[in-house]
Order: C-alpha cells, then structure tokens, then sequence
C-alpha cells in the first residue's frame, strides 16, 4: 500500500531565511515522488520530480528535494525563502502506471517579511 | 508548456441542477483526471480516464458521472447538484509513463457553490 505524510501543516519562516518541508512515504514498489504548489485560487504547479534517477532533485524557482529511501523521506527544501514562496505545498507518490496518485494533506508555507 | 483549461474559474448553480464542468487539454495527453479539493481533506479523485469513451472510478465517485468523447477533454457531470457538492474542483491530464512515472498537469480550477 502507499502512503504519503507531510509532517508540518503549517511552516513559518522569516524572507530570507531556508525552508525544509518535510514528507515521508510509504510504498510497497518503487515510487515516483513529486513535489506540487499551489497559490490561492489557482491549479497544482509542478516544482520537481524524482522517477528513480539522481537523489538530489533539483526544481524550479531555487526548490530541491533530496530522496532518502533508507528514511522513506523526500523533504523539500530552498536556501532562502522569498515573499512569493507563500503558498500551499503537496507531497505526491505515485507507483508504475501512474494512475494511483496519493496526495499528502498539504503544508502551508508563511512567509514573514 | 501543457496548458489544461478549465471552462469556469467559479459557477453557482441551484440544488437539483445538473451541472457540468468542461475540461480541455492541448498536450495530446492519454490520462485525464477529476478531483474535488476541499480545506482539511486534500484533493480526492473522482474519476478519471486513460483513453476516449473510457473511465474509472476514483475514490469519491458518487453523484457523479464523466464523459471523455474527444481525447482532449473531459467532463465532469454533477447529476442531481446537492450543497454537499460545494466545492473547488480540479482538472489534470498527464501522458502515458515511458519508463518512470510523469506528473500530472492541473489547471486552475472551477471553485463550484451550490445553493
């Protein structure tokens, strides 16, 4: 069965300062991870994916995530957190074929001037 | 880029309506999905399709129903609306997978209140 926890429903951190996000899966085959954002009123946007290639992953908008399978783990993290970053983000793994996707429940990012 | 174009960003409509929502992508992707995203339970899949005339049960199908007569688009038909229903609903569409997984595409949403 797969699984996916995100750890922190609500993240603050101060502009300028790093941000980690924190997500651990669960998954009886080998996973596709994927990291989502999503801004007020607005659809899911791709930041980066891991499909079994290199474990450090890098994204867009300065985003990288880092697949630990010993840790069943794919934080999200960024050096230095920008006013723009505050939204909604969603852990997702999914397994071969691609039609079974299990979302995490989503951590909301603050940002503090 | 992929663009997934959901035909209302916010519909009203009354209980006992049928309502439909339009989906369309320009990717030629195979898979199309149905979600509804409400605060406290994420998104939950409805339906979704992998080919023309074909469809699959998520895992909150009810009152519900889809039609996919054209490989790029994709409908979500609510039969009977009830306030239950009030909701945002999302709209993705995603590639067969080569040899890994690919992501799926979402477009912005249709935030539905049913009165």
């Amino acid at each position: 069965a797969q699984s996916v926890t995100q750890l922190d429903s609500h993240v603050s951190v101060s502009e300028g300062t790093p941000v980690l996000l924190r997500c651990n899966y669960s998954s009886s085959y080998s996973p596709s991870l994927f990291w989502y954002v999503q801004h007020p009123n607005k659809g899911l946007q791709l930041l980066l994916k891991y499909t079994s290639a290199a474990t450090l992953v890098k994204g867009i908008n300065g985003f990288e995530a880092e697949f630990k399978k010993s840790e069943t783990s794919f934080h999200l993290t960024k050096p230095s957190a920008h006013m723009s970053d505050a939204a909604e983000y969603f852990c997702v793994v999914t397994r071969s074929g691609g039609f079974k996707t299990i979302f995490g429940a989503g951590t909301r990012l603050f940002v503090k001037a | 880029d992929v663009k997934v174009t959901q035909s209302s960003r916010y519909l009203v409509k009354r209980t006992g309506e049928k309502v439909f929502l339009e989906c369309v992508q320009d990717m030629d992707h195979e898979n199309m999905f149905w979600y509804r995203q409400d605060p406290g339970l994420g998104l939950r899949l409805i339906y979704f399709s992998y080919d023309v005339k074909m469809k699959e049960k998520g895992d909150i199908p009810e009152g519900y129903s889809v039609s996919r007569e054209k490989k790029e688009r994709f409908s979500l038909i609510l039969e009977s609306a009830s306030t239950n229903q009030t909701s945002m609903y999302l709209c993705a569409s995603s590639p067969l997978p080569d040899r890994g997984n690919q992501p799926q595409h979402f477009g912005d949403g249709t935030r539905l209140s049913i009165l």
